[in-house]
């Protein structure tokens, strides 16, 4: 089946710290892959998108790398802010399913 | 566009009582989706909605609760009657299609206490 495995949190950082938070995923077919994050009382909004091998995905100094080879979608920042603390969701879609989400990694930047 | 509206923000209410939340979505938008968020058990898709019609319902806890989408932008999901294990954040969320780049766009969320 399909299935996405984030790293447990919460992960707490420095300020201006580097930032990877792991996502491995199982899938049947070629499934396109997501980033979302949650900051505190809001829903979730979608950070970056890939949607096959290689494609990275960028957005607000967030990057992640589509690895077909090791089934793996890492978020990384180079320098987080604390404005960046929320929690974070991988997720995937094969085809036209619905989205398949990762557990959530809460993210806290120290100042 | 204002987004994906829900309404209440919060809901606190007795055990045995009704609640029923409300969902508005980004106007042309042809999915929509209903989602449970808690610290045990994350993010669970509940039901969802394509042209109004339910698709796949296979979420929904239990009987006790229902969702109706009525027309292409309003739907409400119903508990009857509420339990405290009921307590949780409820999301919207909706999209245009649901292919591979689709992005879904989720409200605020409906912070439901049962007390």
């Amino acid at each position: 089946g399909n299935s996405v495995t984030q790293m447990e949190g919460p992960v707490t950082l420095s300020e201006e710290a580097f930032l990877t938070i792991n996502c491995t995923y199982t899938a049947t077919g070629y499934p396109s892959l997501f980033w979302y994050v949650q900051y505190p009382g809001e829903g979730l909004q979608l950070l970056l998108k890939a949607t096959k091998a290689d494609d990275k995905g960028s957005n607000k100094g967030f990057e992640a790398t589509y690895r077909k080879e090791t089934t793996s979608f890492h978020l990384e920042k180079g320098s987080v802010q604390v404005s960046d603390s929320a929690v974070y969701f991988c997720a995937l879609r094969v085809s036209n399913y619905q989205l398949i989400w990762g557990a959530g990694t809460k993210l806290i930047i120290k100042p | 566009d204002a987004g994906v509206i829900q309404s209440p923000r919060h809901e606190v209410t007795e055990m045995g009582q009704e609640v029923t939340l409300r969902c508005k979505p980004i106007s042309g938008h042809d999915y929509l989706f209903w989602y449970r968020q808690t610290m045990m058990r994350g993010l669970e898709l509940l039901i969802y909605f394509n042209n109004n019609v339910p698709i796949d319902d296979s979420g929904m806890p239990e009987d006790r609760f229902s969702a109706k989408m009525p027309n292409a932008s309003f739907s409400t999901l119903k508990i009857q009657p509420s339990e405290p294990r009921d307590s949780a954040v409820y999301f919207c969320a909706s999209s245009l299609g649901q292919g591979a780049l689709t992005e879904a766009f989720f409200g605020q969320g409906t912070r439901l206490t049962v007390v």
